[in-house]
């Protein structure tokens, strides 16, 4: 079993749904939560990062942390076609090196 | 505000060659880690630099090496390229020294590809 699993899509959605996005992981040592967007030959920035579980809003983006589940979310409410590119979950323990997942393709249709 | 530098953008190389990407990283930051990003993947942790040594690593050959400088700057050397090492490189970096360690700040890569 991989520490981070994330669906790949490609997931394509109307402009102005609300889009969810998630990852489950293995390794209970994962304090630290994150989420990158990833645009066509460009390198990853940095969206939102979590500790431990709870939630965390930032304008249309929502992050959640469930770690009695293992299980992480991303929404983005009110999306648009600007929004369209991969999205990666990444987390981290003490030993802070950080783990990504394969990254979901999102295509928001105009 | 100069983010984090790569280069080159592309490079080709033959198998058995050696190559060496280079990174600046942002003002301000002491830290850099390299990732492998196979297409279709999420970037895969090479190792990390700290103070000029390293300080973690990932499961990555031997053939995979790097370097610090005092000025943070950094370099990644693979030798003995395979067809299997042609990926987009990414160089990221952060500030352990002021506990943001997690705040990654990523170059636009290296697209590397061994033919």
């Amino acid at each position: 079993q991989k520490e981070v699993e994330q669906d790949p899509g490609p997931l394509s959605v109307p402009e102005g749904a609300i889009v969810s996005l998630n990852c489950t992981y293995s390794n209970s040592a994962f304090q630290y939560f994150m989420w990158y967007r990833q645009y066509s030959r460009k390198g990853p920035e940095l969206l939102m990062y979590t500790y431990s579980s709870g939630n965390k809003e930032d304008g249309r983006f929502t992050a959640q942390v469930d770690k009695s589940s293992k299980y992480i979310s991303l929404f983005i409410r009110d999306s648009q076609p600007s929004d369209s590119a991969t999205y990666l979950c990444a987390m981290s323990g003490r030993d802070d090196k950080i783990i990504f997942g394969k990254g979901t393709r999102l295509h928001i249709l105009p | 505000d100069a983010g984090v530098t790569q280069s080159p953008t592309h490079l080709i190389k033959t198998r058995g060659q050696q190559v060496t990407l280079r990174c600046s990283p942002k003002s301000g930051h002491d830290t850099v880690s390299w990732y492998q990003q196979a297409l279709g993947q999420g970037p895969q942790f090479i190792f990390q630099y700290y103070e000029e040594e390293e300080r973690q690593r990932g499961n990555f050959p031997d053939r995979f090496s790097g370097h610090q400088f005092p000025n943070y700057s950094s370099e990644l050397n693979v030798n003995a390229l395979l067809l299997g090492d042609s990926a987009l490189y990414l160089c990221a970096s952060s500030s352990i020294g002021q506990g943001d360690w997690y705040g990654y700040t990523f170059g636009s890569g290296t697209r590397l590809t061994v033919v």
